[in-house]
Formats: C-alpha cells, sequence, structure tokens
C-alpha cells in the first residue's frame, strides 16, 4: 500500500462547482497533514493545514478522519483560477528531536474547471 | 522578505556530466529540504539538512548523489556522472525550526534535462 494516496483525475467541473478530493494514508501513526496546490510546472504552495477538529479557509473545507486515515477537501463555488493539481501531503515519523522531518506526498489530484 | 531561491532554472546535461544545483533557503531558515519529482510523479523526499550537518539522507540515492549546505553559501544538491534517469525537476524546501505542523517554503525548482 502506498503512503498516500488519491485519485488521480482528472476533475472536469464546470465553474460554480462543488467538488471534493479525498486522500488516504497508510501510517496510522504520522502527526501532520497538509493539503498542497501545484500549477503546471510550478513548485508546490501550501493551500492548508488539516486539523483533526477540520478547519476551513473561505471556500475550501479540509477535514481529517484519523480512524479511517482519510483526509478530505472540498472546494465551493469552484474558480476558473482553481484549476491545479492538488497535493494530499503528510509528515514522516522520523524523529531528529522533535522535528517533524520530511514531507510525504500525493501524485496529487488534478482538477480542471470549465467557464 | 525574499522566497527560497534555487538557480539554475534549467540545467542540460549530457550522460555523463555533473549536475549541481543550489538551493538559498528563506532568510532566517536554517533546515533545508530536497525534493525530486519524476515526470507524471509525486515529489519524492531525498535529504534534509541544517547548517554543515545532514539529518536523513535516507532519501537519496546511494551513488552518484551527494549534498550539502555550508555554514556561509547555498545548499547544493550534486549529481556526478548522470543519466537519463536523473531528468526531474528538484525542489528544495525550507523552514525555520523542526517543529512539527511548520510550514515547508518551496522554491520555483531546477529542471535538469540529460540528454
Amino acid at each position: 500500500r502506498k503512503e498516500v494516496e488519491q485519485d488521480p483525475g482528472p476533475f472536469n467541473v464546470p465553474e460554480g462547482a462543488t467538488v471534493a478530493f479525498n486522500c488516504t494514508y497508510s501510517n496510522s501513526a504520522s502527526q501532520s497533514f497538509f493539503w498542497y496546490r501545484q500549477d503546471c510546472r510550478k513548485e508546490p504552495k501550501l493551500l492548508m493545514s488539516v486539523y483533526s477538529s477540520g478547519n476551513e479557509d473561505g471556500r475550501f473545507t479540509a477535514q481529517l478522519n484519523r480512524a479511517s486515515q482519510y483526509i478530505s477537501l472540498l472546494i465551493r463555488d469552484s474558480k476558473l483560477s482553481d484549476s491545479a493539481t492538488y497535493l494530499c501531503v503528510v509528515n514522516s515519523l522520523r524523529n531528529y528531536g522533535g522535528s517533524q522531518g520530511n514531507l510525504i506526498f500525493g501524485k496529487g489530484t488534478k482538477l480542471s474547471v470549465k467557464p | 522578505n525574499a522566497g527560497v531561491m534555487q538557480n539554475p532554472r534549467h540545467l542540460v546535461r549530457r550522460r555523463g556530466q555533473e549536475a549541481r544545483l543550489r538551493c538559498s533557503p528563506m532568510k532566517g531558515h536554517s533546515h533545508v529540504y530536497w525534493y525530486r519529482q519524476l515526470p507524471e510523479e509525486g515529489l519524492k523526499f531525498m535529504v534534509y539538512l541544517q547548517k554543515e550537518n545532514i539529518i536523513d539522507e535516507s532519501g537519496m540515492p546511494k551513488e552518484r548523489f551527494s549534498a550539502e549546505f555550508p555554514k556561509e553559501g547555498p545548499s547544493i544538491l550534486r549529481i556526478q556522472q548522470v543519466v537519463r534517469g536523473d531528468s526531474a525537476a528538484y525542489f528544495c524546501a525550507s523552514s525555520p525550526s523542526s517543529r512539527r505542523q511548520e510550514t515547508q517554503y518551496f522554491g520555483p525548482g531546477t529542471r535538469l534535462l540529460v540528454l
């Protein structure tokens, strides 16, 4: 089983649609979770961290289910500018005296928002 | 505050040559991470460094690859005797500390093409 798994998509949605991405991770002891966004041929950029209680940032809502080892991202009222690849990311478990260490990336889910 | 800087942005090498990739972390950041992204793949961790120390190189190929982060100057990822399979985007990230949930900020990447 891969450490972080995502549906690669592509998800093709019209402007204004609501779209949800899911992600599963294999190590139950993982502690930190993130969604990054990567535009074509660009670097990943942090979209939001994911907390156990769930968190929202404008049109974006992230949820974490530790029992199922499942992370989700919901995008409401999709914009053309939301078109990108969304990366599910968890921290590694290596402990360098409290360090989060390196990040483990899923392959990403591609979103294309059409007019 | 300048972001993470990487150079060169594009690098073309012939098989057997050496490639040197440079990364200057954000001001005030002393933790540097290198990741590799093969075409159509997710980012994979290679190495984690602090000033003058390699903390974790578990993701680095055993041969031909080396990394350093000297007291002065940028972090360097060095690939000796490059092969076609080394063609990829190499991203550097930095963070100010090693606390959990600390955001890693990514540079624009170096795209290496081996002919």
